[in-house]
């Protein structure tokens, strides 16, 4: 199952904030977030393990709450390099030791001046 | 270290023809993704190998597409009689494991585009 994420598009100035969040219906192991920018592939920016840590990247940082199943990014002071698209990715455990990571359909950053 | 590669970057083909899209992992990583993205549009999970276990292909759209992983390493994605709407980026991503904890590196597509 998909995770769902919103807003699905968001426009910012430079130096605003905004939040992104994502959201699962299944229990989750880790939470991974990517941005992808236009035209490149989609870059790791970090992954979240249960126990409700947060952590950083930049003035980028996420949380993660294992008993919502829940993620949220939040990105502060937004500068334009900030722009692309961000998805979460949800691992679950799906069995024979392994974890599935499934991804959100992402959010559509743009920044402007 | 090397990446993941994907070849070729660029394809153009007819309506109808095959095509075989290939992913080179990064070495020692035995987890496998392939990933459609068409344009505007997030990732749709196509295939996922992992090890020597049966792949899961629950996310391929028709039986025109087939993937498979040789020697548990390399693997090529094959799409028959292709058609239109088969039009999109074609990504490969491999992790270390398939562990929870491990990040997902993107090769950097694969533009398919049938005519």
């Amino acid at each position: 199952q998909q995770p769902v994420q919103s807003p699905q598009a968001v426009i910012l100035r430079e130096g605003e904030d905004a939040v992104i969040n994502c959201s699962s219906s299944k229990a989750l192991y880790s939470v991974h977030w990517y941005r992808q920018k236009h035209g490149e592939a989609p870059v790791f920016l970090m992954i979240l393990l249960k126990g409700g840590e947060q952590k950083g990247h930049e003035k980028i940082s996420a949380s993660f709450n294992e008993k919502k199943q829940q993620s949220s990014l939040y990105l502060t002071a937004s500068q334009l390099s900030y722009s692309g698209t961000y998805f979460c990715g949800t691992a679950a455990y799906s069995g024979a030791g392994s974890y599935q990571l499934t991804f959100g359909k992402g959010t559509k950053l743009s920044v402007i001046p | 270290g090397a990446g993941v590669s994907q070849s070729p970057s660029n394809k153009v083909t007819e309506k109808g023809k095959d095509v075989e899209l290939r992913c080179d992992p990064i070495s020692g990583h035995t987890a496998l993704y392939w990933y459609r993205q068409s344009l505007g549009q997030g990732l749709e999970f196509l295939i996922y190998f992992q090890g020597n276990s049966a792949p899961d292909k629950s996310g391929l759209p028709s039986d025109r597409f087939s993937a498979e992983r040789t020697g548990g390493s390399v693997s090529t994605l094959t799409i028959q009689r292709t058609q239109q709407e088969d039009s999109a980026v074609y990504l490969c991503a491999s992790r270390p494991t398939s562990g929870g904890h491990n990040e997902q590196f993107f090769g950097p597509g694969t533009r398919l585009t049938v005519l």
